[in-house]
């Protein structure tokens, strides 16, 4: 079955302190994986996927296919980066399920 | 295009009683998930349909839960016999063929 980690429940940082929020996902062929984010009061939305490569509001992702991870990054945060984010896969070959992580709650500290 | 829509946003039902939770997907999309978002939890997974078809309701519990996804109109999530800990928020979200979920604003249920 596949499974997505995200070992974080919670996480705090500094406004300005780099980010980085785990992901880890069970092994199975080619996986497409994705970022959401859902802001206060907001709806979940695409925040950015691995094929893409590319960064969305200063948030990067890359595909580690030896360690099976896929972690978010941002050098600096800021205040209105505050929400939850959920790492998700897909199974690849057009298969439609995604699985979603259990989210990381990113508060960051003023 | 409206996006994805989900009616009602907000639903109250005493123990006992039926809820209907209804989601339209984007225009052009023939993929429908359902999620359930207990307080301060994350984000899990009930069911995933297409149009007629239950393609997978691993995440859907045995009793009382029910999927649909018919020909014509909205998708609807039924909830008979509510009880307190079906209280959460309940979201949709669509695809096309290209795995990209858009998801609707949630339905939050209360059960009295």
């Amino acid at each position: 079955a596949q499974r997505v980690t995200q070992p974080e429940k919670l996480l705090s940082v500094f406004k300005g302190a780099p980010v980085e929020l785990k992901c880890n996902y069970s092994y199975s062929g080619s996986p497409e994986l994705f970022w959401y984010v859902q802001y206060s009061r907001q709806r979940l939305q695409l925040l950015l996927r691995h094929i893409s490569r590319e960064s969305i509001k200063g948030f990067t992702a890359d595909l580690n296919k030896g360690e099976t991870s896929f972690h978010l990054k941002k050098p600096f945060a800021q205040e209105e980066d505050s929400a939850m984010y959920y790492c998700a896969r897909g199974l690849g070959r057009g298969y439609q399920k995604v699985t979603f992580g259990t989210g990381t709650k990113l508060q960051v500290i003023p | 295009n409206a996006g994805v829509m989900q009616n009602p946003r907000h639903l109250v039902r005493r123990r006992g009683q039926e809820a209907r939770l209804r989601c339209s997907p984007m225009k052009g999309h023939s993929h429908v998930y359902w999620y359930r978002q207990l307080p301060e939890e994350g984000l899990k997974f009930m069911v995933y349909l297409q149009k007629e078809n239950i393609i997978d309701e691993s995440g859907m519990p045995k009793e009382r839960f029910s999927a649909e996804f018919p020909k014509e109109g909205p998708s609807i999530l039924r909830i008979q016999q509510v009880v307190r800990g079906d209280s959460a928020a309940y979201f949709c979200a669509s695809s096309d063929r290209v795995l990209e979920q858009f998801f609707g604003p949630g339905t939050r249920l209360t059960v009295l």
